[in-house]
C-alpha cells in the first residue's frame, strides 16, 4: 500500500533551518510528483511547492521562495524539504503529499511534521 | 495567484441534512484542476474529489462535485457523523496551486 512517512516533529530557534524527509514505499517514486503543504496552528492549508522525482525540477511558492530547497534521493525514494532562515511565522505542521496525476491533486499524505519555531 | 474564496466560513447542519459548500475562483479554472479535501483534527487532508466532480478512490457516494469556470461546489446529500469536519478546495492547474481557507461543517 502507499505510504508517505516523515521525519519526527522539530523544535527551531528563528535563524534556523530545519530538514524535513517524506520516504516513500509502496508505489514507484518517480512516476508520481511530491508537493508540500503546511498548516499554522488553526489555520488552513498552504502550498509550498513540489518537485519532480524523476529529475528534480521544483515549483516553489513565492512566500518561501529563496528559503525553501526541495530535493529528492531516487535511491531510498525519500523527498526532502529544507526550510532557512526560520521565523516564528514558520512554526506549522508540514505534509508532504503525492500527485495522483503528474502536476495534479494529492492523493496520499504523510502524517505531517510539527516543525515548531520558538527562541 | 489565483485565490479561492469558499462559503460559507461555518455550517451548523444536523447528521441527515443536506450540505452544500462552495468555492469561488477570482479566475477561471480548469475543471481538470480543482480538487476538495475533507481535513479532520490532528489529520492529514484527505482527497475526496478530483476533476471538480469525480470521487476519489473509497469514497461514498454521497460526496458530489459540480461546476466549472469560476464558480465549483461540494455537496454532501446525507450527512453523517463521520462527515462533520473541515473541507478546503484547490486549485492545481496554474502555480501556485492555491487552496481555499476552508468551511467547517459542525454539528448543529
Amino acid at each position: 500500500q502507499v505510504q508517505l512517512v516523515q521525519s519526527g516533529d522539530e523544535v527551531k530557534k528563528p535563524g534556523a533551518s530545519v530538514n524535513v524527509s517524506c520516504k516513500a514505499s509502496g508505489y514507484t517514486f518517480m512516476n508520481h510528483g511530491i508537493s508540500w503543504v503546511r498548516q499554522a496552528p488553526g489555520q488552513g492549508l498552504e502550498w509550498m511547492g513540489w518537485i519532480s522525482p524523476y529529475n528534480g525540477n521544483t515549483k516553489y511558492a513565492q512566500k518561501v521562495q529563496g528559503r525553501v530547497a526541495m530535493t529528492r534521493d531516487t535511491t531510498t525514494s525519500t523527498a526532502y524539504m529544507e526550510l532557512r532562515s526560520l521565523r516564528s511565522d514558520d512554526t506549522a505542521v508540514y505534509y508532504c503529499a503525492r500527485d495522483r496525476v503528474w502536476l495534479g491533486e494529492t492523493d496520499y499524505w504523510g502524517q505531517g511534521t510539527l516543525v515548531a519555531v520558538s527562541s | 495567484e489565483i485565490v479561492l474564496t469558499q462559503s460559507p466560513g461555518t455550517l451548523s447542519l444536523s447528521p441527515g441534512e443536506r450540505a452544500t459548500l462552495s468555492c469561488r475562483a477570482s479566475q477561471s479554472v480548469s475543471s481538470t484542476y480543482l480538487a476538495w479535501y475533507q481535513q479532520k483534527p490532528g489529520q492529514a487532508p484527505r482527497l475526496l474529489i478530483y476533476g471538480a466532480s469525480s470521487r476519489a478512490t473509497g469514497i461514498p457516494d454521497r460526496f458530489s462535485g459540480t461546476g466549472s469556470g469560476a464558480v465549483f461546489s461540494l455537496t454532501i446529500s446525507r450527512l453523517e457523523p463521520e462527515d462533520f469536519a473541515v473541507y478546503y478546495c484547490q486549485q492545481c492547474g496554474t502555480s501556485p496551486w492555491t487552496f481555499g481557507q476552508g468551511t467547517k461543517v459542525d454539528i448543529k
